[in-house]
């Protein structure tokens, strides 16, 4: 049975800082992974998708990397700033013919002005 | 192009009653999710719908139903509310599941009083 795992729950970081943020999943045989961002009370937004058979998938100053083989994925937000404080999510299908996601339980994220 | 919206955005009701919520998809995309989320157990997966048909459900009692009309929009029906039945609903569509990528729709905020 597939399951996600983010670690730490949460992070404070000062305005400027680069910071990774972690996922873990057991099983390996995934067909994607996503990650999406969340603010207080919203829907989530999808940030980053890496297939299977990439490594890593860039947009502006996130870069999410992917390694099937140990298990986790990161998130490389660089130049953080106070409108990065949200809580981030990384979620895996559960198989490839279904829209059914595992997700992480998320780290909260807030960055200091 | 529109993205996934859910109406109605707030619900108060009280407990016995029963609610329908609507969701709909991005235009093309067939495949439409629902999911519970809480404080305490963060996202729970409660069925999909793909061409009119449910394709996966999760472990939510029979008071939780679905269904899906041809124009692929969705709706979810919550039957004798309870209490604990107080969460932020989401819904997220895409193409044809497990292989691409996912969109969420803002949520509706459903209070049982």
């Amino acid at each position: 049975k597939q399951e996600v795992t983010q670690i730490p729950a949460a992070l404070s970081v000062p305005e400027g800082e680069n910071l990774v943020l972690n996922c873990s999943f057991t099983d390996s045989a995934i067909y994607n992974l996503q990650w999406f961002r969340q603010d207080p009370g919203k829907g989530l937004t999808s940030l980053l998708l890496i297939q299977s058979s990439q490594r890593e998938q860039t947009s502006g100053r996130l870069n999410a990397s992917l390694d099937k083989s140990s298990g986790r994925s990161t998130l490389y937000i660089a130049a953080s700033q106070p409108g990065d404080s949200a809580t981030y999510l990384c979620a895996v299908p559960s198989s490839s013919n279904t829209g059914k996601l595992i997700f992480g339980q998320g780290t909260t994220l807030q960055v200091k002005p | 192009k529109a993205g996934v919206t859910q109406t109605p955005r707030y619900l108060i009701k009280t407990r016995g009653q029963q609610v329908t919520l609507s969701c709909s998809p991005i235009s093309g995309h067939r495949s439409v999710s629902w999911y519970q989320q809480t404080p305490g157990q963060g996202l729970q997966f409660l069925f999909e719908y793909f061409s009119e048909t449910q394709r996966n459900k999760g472990n939510f009692p029979g008071r939780f139903s679905g269904r899906q009309f041809s124009n692929s929009r969705s709706e979810m029906n919550v039957s004798t509310l309870e209490l604990g039945d107080s969460a932020l609903y989401l819904c997220a569509s895409s193409l044809d599941g497990g292989g691409y990528e996912q969109y969420f729709g803002p949520g509706t905020r459903l209070t049982v009083t």
